[in-house]
């Protein structure tokens, strides 16, 4: 079962709101990934995570906060979003943070910012 | 410089067609190669690993050269299902991150 799950599909949300993405595997991957993708472009890496702990961060904006509670599971914490902020937010995990593995991607949060 | 580059395309080809792709990569210490393909709106999905020798799976073969720092992946027999974005991507292994192309999109027209 090659299967990461994201939670919500769509989310929309006010500058002023903070909600939470959330992300599962058990695939038993070790390493954890948040990508951002906007429309015709490749995801583009906002956070790695290496046995739970946070091993990348790619300079993101303090309103992004990563989280990751156990194994299994990895959370992104938004706060005071900006409009370009909208864009598909992806969870991906491997095996290892290093050697030939493969990521596996979930379906991805859809995120609008109004 | 970017890590990986692809042409974007499109490419506009006719059912049976066969296309290929390519992709540079910059940096002579990658270690792993892998296509993608990402379909509109949804998540990349793995097609498949590039290994050195090459390698073939159904229709797609993929190769690898390591002194020109490119690989390809070769499609046989088109489908109008195989219309999506094709994503090369490498990792080193140290570095721990996978660096994408920015796709080319292949359109298979009836």
């Amino acid at each position: 079962d090659t299967e990461v799950t994201q939670t919500p599909k769509h989310l929309v949300m006010g500058m002023t709101n903070k909600k939470s993405l959330k992300c599962e595997q058990h695939m038993g991957h070790r390493a954890m990934y948040w990508y951002k993708q906007k429309a015709k472009k490749p995801p583009e890496l906002m956070f790695v995570y290496s046995y739970e702990k946070l091993s990348i961060n790619e300079s993101v904006p303090s309103r992004f906060s990563p989280e990751c509670p156990n194994s299994s599971l990895l959370n992104l914490h938004l706060h005071a979003l900006q409009p370009e902020d909208s864009a598909l937010y992806l969870c991906a995990s491997s095996q290892d943070r290093t050697g030939p593995y493969e990521q596996y991607f979930g379906p991805g949060t859809r995120l609008t910012v109004t | 410089r970017k890590e990986v580059e692809q042409d974007p395309g499109p490419f506009n080809v006719p059912e049976g067609a066969t296309v290929a792709f390519n992709c540079t990569y910059s940096n002579s210490a990658s270690q792993s190669f892998f296509w993608y393909r990402q379909d509109c709106r949804k998540e990349p999905k793995l097609l498949m690993s590039v290994y050195s020798s090459g390698n073939e799976d159904g229709r797609f073969t993929a190769q690898l050269n390591r002194a020109s720092q490119y690989i390809s992946l070769l499609i046989r027999d088109s489908k109008l299902s195989d219309s999506a974005t094709y994503l090369c991507v490498v990792t080193v292994y140290n570095f721990n991150k996978f660096y994408f192309g920015s796709g080319t999109k292949l359109n298979v027209k009836p």
